[in-house]
């Protein structure tokens, strides 16, 4: 397996602009989760699905941020608008079953300027 | 809410040595699982161990090893012969069920020559 693909690996983006993080998780995994990190909050989970259904959005910062998830081999995470704070580095990671260990993708550095 | 601490936000050791990394978590649940990752300079997430809670056994992987205090709600990882290559952050994590993945803030471990 190819592991969690994510894509773009990196985006420089104006202020204003909008923003679409993807995601392809492991094949077979019902669970899907978005992380953002930063050198001042760490890892944050933003959001968590759980067989395409969002289970726990408590973590997303605020309503310029949203994620779907179509199908259970795609998942997105837009910013609208991107704003320099989103500046971090946004990770996808997948899992199935128990033990509930996280397979991560590369993640995504975001660049906001 | 599940929390995970991790004290010590840098630590630095001659290659070959033994470094211990220290994580405590809260819960009031009595089934969870414990992982520590490592996400060296390449910024990938890397699963390095897992501790299931009903397991009293501590759980090894080559020169990766866990000291789990139940009891005490301490879940620290022991690196016997310390390599070059283990330089990295290092994350304690934390689960219960099936829900999300709760992070320390991470410890930096540098391994010198």
């Amino acid at each position: 397996d190819a592991g969690v693909i994510q894509s773009p690996r990196h985006e420089v983006t104006e202020m204003g602009q909008e923003v679409t993080l993807r995601c392809k998780p492991i094949s077979g995994h019902n669970s899907l989760f978005w992380y953002r990190q930063t050198m001042m909050r760490g890892l944050e989970l933003l959001i968590y699905f759980n067989n395409n259904v969002p289970i726990d959005d408590s973590g997303m910062p605020e309503d310029r941020f949203s994620a779907k998830m179509p199908n259970a081999s795609f998942s997105t995470l837009k910013i609208q608008p991107s704003e320099p704070r989103d500046s971090a580095v946004y990770f996808c990671a997948s899992s199935f079953g128990t033990p509930p260990e996280a397979f991560f993708g590369q993640g995504t550095r975001l660049t906001v300027v | 809410a599940q929390t995970v601490t991790q004290s010590q936000p840098e630590m630095s050791v001659q290659e070959a040595e033994t470094v211990t990394l220290s994580c405590t978590y809260d819960t009031s649940e009595s089934n969870y699982y414990l992982f520590w990752y490592k996400q060296p300079p390449s910024r990938q997430m890397i699963l390095v161990i897992r501790q299931e809670a009903y397991k009293q056994q501590n759980a090894t992987e080559n020169r990766f090893s866990v000291n789990f205090q139940k009891a005490a709600k301490s879940f620290s990882l022991k690196i016997s012969d310390s390599q070059l290559g283990d330089t990295a952050m290092y994350f304690c994590a934390f689960v219960q069920g099936a829900q999300k993945l709760v992070f320390g803030q991470g410890t930096r471990l540098t391994i010198n020559p």
